[in-house]
């Protein structure tokens, strides 16, 4: 199936450092959302974004729906141990299919 | 709150066999999705249930069905298990199958060997 291109793939950070990544696609999505998924669970949702240019946090984090609606981009402030994790996008489109992105894994070196 | 339960959590099969998983929503929600991860091929959509009718239908043989019943809790089957068939097996719920958000399960790692 279709899968969004997601950015970088993998990160290793000292704690305290900002975090940064994206998420693109060559199609349009009706809304975006990040995951976190720990090892052995489900993803656990983070983020959701409903309108081209939205700007939403939840905590420390930070996530943006793009203007042209084919990409969103997750920002994670002072990052701490238990941010460690895979993060997920995904993309909705009419007819409610979900598309999610290759995941970006991430490190936090204390 | 609960939130999404699937059962067993952990299962191991061999070639040829078939599985049976299942999923119970949260209380209240109509929609139950369920998809495939692996390391290689990431998270890909199996189907969607709502009101007990396939909504959608992800890109799987015919090997993959699966059903949902009148409480909304849903089961996916396996038959003719595949070594490439080993994976987490997801199932998300949301309140309708226009709802947009989606809650995820803890899965269930299925081994076959």
């Amino acid at each position: 199936g279709q899968q969004l291109n997601q950015s970088p793939q993998s990160m290793f950070i000292q704690e305290g450092e900002d975090v940064s990544m994206n998420c693109t696609s060559s199609s349009i999505f009706n809304t975006w959302l990040w995951y976190k998924q720990d090892p052995g669970e489900g993803p656990v949702l983070l983020i959701a974004l409903y309108k081209a240019g939205e700007l939403t946090s939840n905590g420390r984090l930070t996530a943006q729906f793009g203007i042209t609606r084919k990409d969103s981009f997750l920002n994670i402030s002072a990052s701490i141990p238990s941010d460690v994790g895979i993060y997920f996008c995904a993309g909705l489109k009419t007819g409610n299919q979900f598309y999610f992105g290759t995941g970006t894994s991430l490190t936090v070196i204390p | 709150k609960a939130g999404v339960t699937q059962t067993p959590r952990y299962l191991i099969k061999t070639r040829g066999q078939q599985v049976t998983l299942s999923c119970s929503p949260i209380s209240g929600h109509r929609s139950v999705s369920w998809y495939q991860q692996t390391p290689g091929q990431g998270l890909q959509f199996l189907f969607e249930y709502f009101s007990e009718t396939q909504r959608n239908k992800g890109n799987f043989p015919g090997r993959f069905s699966g059903r949902q019943f009148s409480n909304s809790r849903s089961e996916m089957n396996v038959s003719t298990l595949e070594l490439g068939d080993s994976a987490l097996y997801l199932c998300a719920s949301s309140i309708s199958e226009s709802t947009d958000t989606q809650y995820f399960g803890p899965g269930t790692r299925l081994t076959v060997l």
